[in-house]
């Protein structure tokens, strides 16, 4: 079993809905989750972090952690086509070393 | 602040040959990282350092690879001899010190794309 798994999609969304992407982790001592966004080509960028349960807004952005089910997600509102790109979640286990899931691919249709 | 740089961007080399790439992590980061990206794998860490100082590098796949950093602005991730399954984008990220309930943000430069033949 992969430490940190994603749907690789590609999901594909209408411009204005909202984009659902989700991911869950394997070791129950992650500390910290986050997404980052990879455009075609270019790097990763660190979009939204979460450490406690609950949810986590930043602006069209809403990043949701449920530890007990080791399971977080990202939600996407108003998407818009500049979103298209591929999301990474990624862990944080401790001893510095970050688990990257192998991403998913977001789609968002003009 | 000019980033994380990394060169050459693009490297194409016929299997056996040896290949270097390089890294200059952003201006007084505490820690660099390696890691290299495939369709079939996502995005792997290969070896990270602090402070210069080889920390884990459980994530080498084998002894064909290898990285240094001789000082603070430099590192190097070499592999010799290279096989075309090497073939994928390196990437070198670096953040600052951990501090307690925070969480230290990598950034990643550009990548190298290497195609070995």
């Amino acid at each position: 079993q992969k430490e940190v798994e994603q749907n690789s999609g590609p999901l594909s969304v209408p411009e204005g809905a909202i984009a659902s992407l989700n991911c869950t982790y394997s070791d129950r001592v992650s500390q910290s989750f986050f997404w980052y966004r990879q455009y075609s080509g270019k790097s990763p960028e660190l979009i939204m972090s979460i450490y406690s349960n609950g949810d986590k807004e930043d602006g069209r952005f809403t990043a949701q952690l449920n530890k007990a089910s080791q399971y977080v997600s990202l939600l996407i509102r108003d998407s818009q086509p500049s979103d298209s790109a591929t999301y990474l979640c990624a862990v944080y286990t401790g001893g510095f070393k970050t688990i990257f899931g192998a991403g998913t691919r977001l789609f968002v249709k003009a | 602040d000019a980033g994380v740089i990394q060169s050459p961007r693009h490297e194409v080399t016929e299997m056996g040959q040896e290949v270097t790439l390089r890294c200059k992590p952003i201006s007084g980061h505490d820690y660099l990282f390696w890691y290299r990206q495939t369709m079939m794998r996502g995005l792997e860490l290969l070896i990270y350092f602090n402070n210069n100082v080889p920390i884990d590098d459980s994530g080498m796949p084998e002894d064909r690879f290898s990285a240094k950093m001789p000082n603070a602005s430099f590192s190097t991730l070499k592999i010799q001899p290279s096989e075309p399954r090497d073939s994928a984008v390196y990437f070198c990220a670096s953040s600052l010190e951990l501090r307690l309930a925070d969480y230290n943000e990598q950034f990643f430069g550009p990548g190298t794309r290497l195609t070995v033949l």
